[in-house]
This record gives C-alpha cells, structure tokens and sequence, in this order.
C-alpha cells in the first residue's frame, strides 16, 4: 500500500531563513509519481511540481529546490530566503502508475508560518 | 479557461438532508475526482472517473454518490448527511491519471448540523 509521511507537523521560521519541508514515501511500484502542492490560507491547491521514480535530478525553480533520494525514499523540499507569501500547508503526495486512474496518497501536511 | 469550477463555495446542511456538489472543468480532462479534507489532515479520495460513464470508488465512498453523464461536470450527491460529512470537498481533473498533476478547484465547504 502506497503512505505518505510528513514528519513535520508546523514549522516557524523569520522571514529570509531557509527552511526544508521533509517528505518521506512508501510504494512497492517501481514506477510512481511524486507531487508537491501548497495551500495558502485562501485555501485552494496549488500545484508545484512532479517528479517521476525514474529522474533522481534535483530541480530548482527560483527560491524552490527539491531533492529526490530513492534510496531513502525521500522528496524533500526546501525554500530559500522565505518570505511572509510562503506561509501555507504544503502537501506531500504519490501516484503509482499500477494505479493507472491516478490516486493521490496525500501526506499529513506541513503548516509553515513565515514571520516578518 | 476557468480550469475547475465548483459550488456552492460554502452549505449548511441539516443531518438527514440530501445535497448535490456541482464540479465542471474546461480542459477536456478524461479523469476527474473527488476529494474530502478533514481539520489538520490531507485530501482522501472518495469517487473517481476515467470518463463519461465510468466511475467508481475510492477509499472513502460510503454515504456519496457521483455520475460522469459529460466529460465536463462530475457532481458529487450526499444522501442522508451525517456530521461526520462536515469536511472541505475538493474537485480535481487531469489530462492522463496517474502520468500528469491533478488541477483542483477551490473547494467547497460543508457544515451538516
């Protein structure tokens, strides 16, 4: 059965730090997808990114970089310099392509509370 | 393009009452689902479809119903309500299931009383 864990329940850190969001995922497929998305307060989902099992590169977007470590089973993401935007719920999730239909297994959720 | 739509944004539902969430996406999407967030926890998955006509359950169904008559609207029917229903409900569609992100829509907040 496919879990997704998100150790960290809330985080809260001074505008400008870097903070890293932890993501850690169980799967017995050999091919799955990996999603981050956030919640801003106003509450709809965002989506920021995919990654599948079989590209271990890691990916920056501007402030946003992700690390991808099969071999720890982890997807973990970090923000730098974070600003007050950034505060929201990010969610961690998984698909499994024997899933075809595309189930989200969805983590727990970070609570990250950036401080002016 | 609006991508997902839904409403209403915001019900009230006495227990025992019986309510229809509308979803409709603009992206010819073949998959759509539908999701309930709980307080503090993630999105779980009650009903899906891969496309008209075609439906089926997710992990947590019991006391829904849905339909797919289009590949646009895929509406979410609550039989009965029961406290336990007070939850947020989240529409999503993507364009090819598990390969590509899902698009959700805003939300819909439920109160059953």
């Amino acid at each position: 059965a496919q879990k997704v864990t998100q150790a960290q329940t809330e985080i809260s850190v001074v505008e400008k730090e870097d903070v890293t969001l932890d993501c850690v995922y169980e799967t017995r497929d050999t091919t799955y997808y990996l999603f981050w998305y956030k919640q801003p307060p106003s509450g709809e989902l965002v989506f920021l990114i995919r990654r599948n099992s079989f590209d271990e590169q890691n990916e920056i977007s501007g402030r946003y970089s992700w690390n991808f470590q099969k071999s720890t089973s982890s997807f973990n993401f970090t923000i730098t310099a974070s600003q007050v935007v950034d505060s929201a719920v990010y969610f961690c999730a998984l698909s499994e392509a024997g899933t075809s239909y595309g189930k989200l297994t969805f983590g727990q959720g970070t609570i990250l509370t950036v401080h002016p | 393009n609006a991508g997902v739509t839904q409403t209403p944004k915001f019900r009230i539902l006495k227990i025992g009452q019986s309510m229809t969430l509308q979803c409709a996406q603009d992206m010819n999407h073949n998959y759509m689902y539908w999701y309930r967030q709980d307080p503090g926890m993630g999105l779980k998955l009650i009903y899906y479809s891969v496309g008209a006509g075609i439906t089926d359950k997710g992990e947590v169904p019991n006391g829904y119903n849905v339909s797919r008559s289009t590949t646009e609207d895929f509406p979410l029917r609550l039989e009965l309500a029961a406290p336990s229903q007070t939850s947020v409900y989240f529409c999503a569609s993507s364009y090819n299931g598990a390969y590509n992100e899902q698009f959700f829509g805003p939300g819909t907040r439920l109160t059953v009383l």
